[in-house]
């Protein structure tokens, strides 16, 4: 079975200062990783994806994750907070046959 | 390509009646999926299609929770008799199988709330 554990259910940084969520990964086969963000009220949308291609993958608004097979993570990085980053984010696992699977969630409080 | 719609995107409704929620895919996608998103946790399977045929449901889909595909194309989720742990967003989602790693693309989530 195929499972996320995101590292920290808040996390809060200055504008400008550097995100980093964390995520580590369960998976009995080579796993298709992914990071959706949530606004209030909204629908998941897709940051980014990785699929085995590139380790380092590059998604929307300046975010970026690096898979690490040693470590089984999947880390969300972005160098400057900006306010309209403040959100829920959550990783995903899925397999071949895209059956996906959520982490709990993190959520990113910006403060000017 | 209009993204996934899920109607209604809120319904408030009395303990024991009965509620249904639609969504319709992206047109080109076959697989469909439904989860269920409580406050504070991220989105947890239910079910999901390919094209009409339930392939697989979760054991937290109970008898009183009963989704369709009829013709491969919108979905409809009901659930009978509400209770008020039935009180949740309700994610709709749909994809395009034959290659792996597919984006599952989601809707806007249709809330419940059983008073």
């Amino acid at each position: 079975a195929q499972s996320v554990t995101q590292l920290g259910s808040h996390v809060s940084v200055s504008e400008g200062a550097l995100v980093l969520l964390r995520c580590n990964y369960s998976s009995s086969v080579p796993p298709y990783l992914f990071w959706y963000v949530q606004y209030p009220n909204q629908g998941l949308q897709l940051l980014l994806k990785y699929t085995s291609a590139a380790t380092l993958v590059k998604g929307i608004n300046g975010f970026e994750a690096e898979f690490k097979k040693s470590e089984t993570s999947f880390h969300l990085t972005k160098p400057s907070a900006h306010m309209s980053d403040a959100a829920e984010y959550f990783c995903a696992v899925s397999d071949p046959n895209n059956d996906m699977r959520f982490g709990a969630g993190t959520r990113l409080t910006v403060k000017p | 390509d209009t993204g996934v719609s899920q109607d209604p995107r809120h319904k408030i409704t009395k303990r024991g009646q009965n509620v249904t929620f639609r969504c319709d895919p992206i047109s080109e996608h076959n697989r469909l999926y439904w989860y269920r998103q409580t406050l504070g946790q991220g989105p947890e399977f239910l079910t999901y299609f390919q094209n009409e045929a339930q392939l697989e449901k979760s054991r937290l889909l109970s008898d009183r929770f009963s989704a369709e595909r009829p013709k491969g194309s919108f979905s409809t989720l009901e659930i009978q008799r509400t209770e008020q742990g039935d009180s949740a967003m309700y994610l709709c989602a749909s994809s395009l199988s034959g290659a792996s790693g597919n984006t599952i693309y989601f809707g806007e989530g249709s809330w419940l709330t059983v008073v």
